[in-house]
């Protein structure tokens, strides 16, 4: 079965520049997550859905980042315009629901560099 | 509100020592505990869980313990090997409001030398 799958794998913008990250959860997973990985601050939750509809946002640090997922197998989160501090790895995850302690299904990470 | 600490590393360690690395928490609740573990260029895959206290999570020959007196859950393994050499992150789960959603610590990176 294939896991969580994110797009681009790397990506390199300018400053400025408009960047979009994809994710596809696991078929069937109602829930969605946005993580940003850095060095300085480790691992952060951005913000989530439960089927389809965000929950919680207050993760999002700044309102030039912006996330939606349309359908049940499709989410982006939006960089405009992108700064060099955003550079970090972006990590989509899911899992089957938000209550319960399932596992939740990391994607390989989106690496963004911003110059 | 919730937080997960770890010890910093990396850790270094030759091929079959023992491993331990620390981890604590601060929750308001009684929260369930995990230890992910990210392969390099990979993303986070869970290694073991506890849902309460005194329960032992294990898989791969990895251990850790739910410790609800000493708020702890260190994570164990009685001989490394090279390929253990990953992050190895602590986090619980918060339970508030009916969703359940993930806590990190900052992460250890282990160092297995041949």
């Amino acid at each position: 079965d294939a896991g969580v799958i994110q797009s681009p794998r790397h990506e390199v913008t300018e400053m400025g520049q408009e960047v979009t990250l994809r994710c596809k959860p696991i078929s069937g997973h109602n829930s969605l997550f946005w993580y940003r990985q850095t060095m300085m601050r480790g691992l952060e939750l951005l913000i989530y859905f439960n089927n389809n509809v965000p929950i919680d946002d207050s993760g999002m640090p700044e309102d030039r980042f912006s996330a939606k997922m349309p359908n049940a197998s499709f989410s982006t989160l939006k960089i405009q315009p992108s700064e060099p501090r955003d550079s970090a790895v972006y990590f989509c995850a899911s899992r089957p629901g938000l209550a319960g302690d399932y596992e939740q299904y990391f994607g390989p990470g989106t690496r963004l560099t911003v110059t | 509100g919730d937080s997960v600490t770890q010890m910093e590393g990396p850790v270094t360690l030759s091929e079959e020592a023992f491993l331990t690395i620390n981890c604590t928490y601060t929750a308001t609740g009684y929260p369930s505990l995990f230890w992910y573990v990210q392969y390099p260029g990979e993303g986070l895959q869970l290694l073991l869980k506890a849902t309460k206290a005194d329960d032992k999570g294990s898989n791969k020959g990895f251990e850790a313990t739910y410790r609800k007196e000493t708020t702890s859950f260190h994570l164990e393994k009685g001989s490394v090997q090279v390929s253990d050499s990953a992050v190895y992150f602590c986090a619980l789960s918060d339970q508030g409001s009916g969703y359940s959603t993930l806590t990190f610590g900052k992460g250890t990176m282990l160092l297995v030398s041949p």
